[in-house]
């Protein structure tokens, strides 16, 4: 079954430190996407891929890097965690003909 | 700005009930229309995609609409179950290309009590 596991599950991290959110899917998608959910709004998305070795900003890439190491793996990248990067992040793929398949998240909270 | 809103916000029902989800939007260009399911702490789950003009789908006990001319969704859920319980969040895609942007209602958030 088609799958896009995301670790860690949830994470405390110290301000100005490095905090790195992992994706993995074994679907065979190649679009893959980062997205934040803040409590009582809409999903917003940070950064995408739409193929191995490259990665394009979304709506909010500041603050975030991403790195597409294989077709499989996609992960997202805080150099400097900030107390306004806590949420709930979410991974997702897609091929061009198939749905959108997510991730159950990871939440991140920045003392 | 809030491109697509949701109403009610949250939304309490007994087993058994109907009940109606609205999602108004203001994205242009509106490609198509999806409703997600959101269980607590869980990733979300496609329920439907609506595409036309005017549209319709049907997925057991799921059905959508939407009119593209009004801008507005409805998602009609028939008979409630307690595994109902769940944050349903509409999401508007400006492309059919998997490129194109997807914008996300805040959701409503579904109890359906015994």
């Amino acid at each position: 079954e088609a799958a896009v596991t995301q670790s860690p599950r949830s994470k405390v991290a110290v301000t100005g430190g490095k905090v790195t959110l992992s994706c993995h899917q074994t679907n065979n998608h190649d679009y893959m996407y980062w997205y934040r959910q803040d409590t009582g709004h809409g999903l917003r998305l940070i950064h995408y891929s739409y193929v191995a070795d490259s990665t394009e900003k979304g709506d909010i890439p500041d603050g975030y890097k991403a790195s597409r190491p294989s077709q499989e793996n996609f992960s997202l990248i805080l150099e400097l965690a900030s107390l306004s990067q806590t949420a709930v992040y979410f991974c997702a793929s897609k091929t061009a003909n198939s749905d959108y398949t997510f991730g159950s998240g990871t939440r991140l909270l920045v003392i | 700005k809030t491109q697509v809103e949701q109403s009610p916000q949250s939304l309490v029902v007994r087993q058994g009930e109907n009940c109606v989800l609205q999602c108004n939007y203001s994205v242009t260009p509106d490609n198509h229309l999806r409703w997600f399911k959101q269980d607590t702490g869980k990733g979300l789950v496609s329920l439907t995609v609506l595409v036309d003009q005017k549209d319709k789908t049907s997925n057991g006990r799921y059905s959508a609409t939407l009119d593209k001319d009004a801008k507005h969704s409805t998602l009609h859920i028939t008979a409630t179950l307690l595994d109902d319980t769940a944050t349903y969040i509409c999401v508007v895609g400006d492309r059919g290309s998997a490129l194109g942007r997807l914008h996300f209602g805040a959701g409503t958030q579904l109890i359906v009590i015994p």
